[in-house]
Order: structure tokens, then C-alpha cells, then sequence
């Protein structure tokens, strides 16, 4: 069962163009949202997170947009670059017994930004 | 900083044969994680150690799959036999405290694992 949905597969986007990742969710027990970009080759690495008490959060050209109460959340890239060109995964996590916090991915998004 | 080494890069095997990833964290963190990555998929938890204490293994393949941690530094990750459909990347990460929220995690550059 997968816990997060996200869309689409696959992505192309002219340079200087918005770039958005969408991702939604059924378990309420969540409580923090990031995402990751993986080059090939490479491990996926933060790129942004959110917690679910507020709607939106920004750094630098990557917004995170959040909707609790749709539970949807997705990833705006500006200004997209041909190096934006990557894999992202959207994840989830919540406070699992004994301390254990698994982070559940989405099935991906390949980004292909064209010069 | 070093990052999460992870060794071998690639391996390549035969089905029912054995093979052993090796995973290093970085310096310090107390939680590590192997992840297994199908292509065309997300991550997904197999084993998370706190220190040198298996915290949750719930998705990991008991009858196949193990995994130790020595010392709460250094882990292997042990896949015997192996089927076709373990295929896949195998990923470690580690952090310093064990709560995603907290502080970022650090993923290695993985192994990838071929079963022909």
C-alpha cells in the first residue's frame, strides 16, 4: 500500500519555467513533509520540508505548498534550471512506537529541464 | 564533513547466492537506516539501528534478509539467498538523533544490487 501518492512520473519544463510536484496523503498521524532531489548515481538529499501547521514555506527558488485539511501537499520550482534536471520524491513521517520514525517516499518525479 | 560511505558501488550475482553491504555512517550520528530502492520507486525502510539496538526492522525480509550494526558505528546488510526481486539500490542514511523532523538525515550513494 503505498502511503504517499505522488504525481506525475515525469516532468519537462523549459528553462525559466514553473516546475510543480504534487503529493497527497491518508494518514493524519503525519506530522513533517519534506522532499528530496536525487541525481543519478547519488543518494536522495533534503532539498525542503514543512510541518503541517503551516500552509507554506519557501527558501530560495523551492516552495513547499501544504493543504491539512485536503491532505495534498506540492512542491513549486521557479525559475527552473537545466542542474533542477533530477529525481524528487516527496516523503512523510510520523512518531512511530519506541521511537522509531519511518519516512515514507512517494514513487518519484523525473524533472527534465530543457535549455 | 565525510559523508555516509557505502561499499561496494555495484554487485552483480547470481540467484541464491549471498552478498553483504557494507555501510559507515558519519561520525557521531546514533541512527542509521538501510533503505531498498526499486527502479522506478521510492526509498523504502528496511532496518533502523539506535546506536547498536535494532529500533524497527518490521519491513525487513526475516527469512532472507539481516542486518547488525557492531560497536553503533559500522553495518552490513546480509541478503541470503538472494532472489531476482531483490534487485535493487540499497541505501544507508544516518543521523545524529533519530527524528527526520529534528535534523537533517544523510543518505549514502547506495549499492547497486543485480540478481540475474
Amino acid at each position: 500500500q503505498q502511503q504517499v501518492k505522488q504525481s506525475p512520473q515525469s516532468l519537462i519544463v523549459q528553462k525559466g519555467g514553473i516546475s510543480i510536484i504534487n503529493c497527497a496523503y491518508e494518514n493524519t498521524a503525519f506530522d513533517y513533509f519534506p522532499w528530496y532531489q536525487q541525481f543519478p548515481g547519488k543518494g536522495p538529499a533534503l532539498l525542503i520540508a514543512i510541518r503541517p501547521d503551516v500552509s507554506e514555506k519557501k527558501e530560495g527558488r523551492f516552495t513547499i505548498s501544504f493543504n491539512k485539511s485536503a491532505k495534498q501537499f506540492s512542491l513549486h520550482i521557479m525559475d527552473s534550471q537545466p542542474g533542477d534536471s533530477a529525481t524528487y520524491f516527496c516523503a512523510a513521517s510520523k512518531r512511530a512506537r519506541g521511537g522509531a520514525n519511518n519516512l515514507f517516499f512517494g514513487t518519484g518525479t523525473r524533472l527534465t529541464v530543457i535549455p | 564533513e565525510a559523508g555516509v560511505a557505502q561499499s561496494p558501488r555495484y554487485k552483480i550475482i547470481e540467484k541464491r547466492q549471498s552478498v553483504a553491504f557494507w555501510c559507515n555512517p558519519i561520525s557521531g550520528h546514533a541512527t542509521l537506516y538501510w533503505y531498498q530502492q526499486i527502479l522506478g520507486q521510492g526509498p523504502k525502510l528496511l532496518i533502523q539501528f539506535q546506536n547498536n539496538g535494532v529500533v524497527d526492522d518490521s519491513q525487513l525480509p526475516k527469512d532472507r534478509f539481516s542486518a547488525e550494526r557492531l560497536k553503533g558505528v559500522d553495518s552490513t546488510l546480509k541478503i541470503q539467498p538472494a532472489k531476482l526481486e531483490d534487485s535493487a539500490v540499497y541505501l544507508c542514511a544516518s543521523n545524529p538523533w533519530g527524528a527526520w523532523e529534528n535534523t537533517e538525515a544523510f543518505f549514502g550513494q547506495g549499492t547497486r544490487l543485480t540478481v540475474v
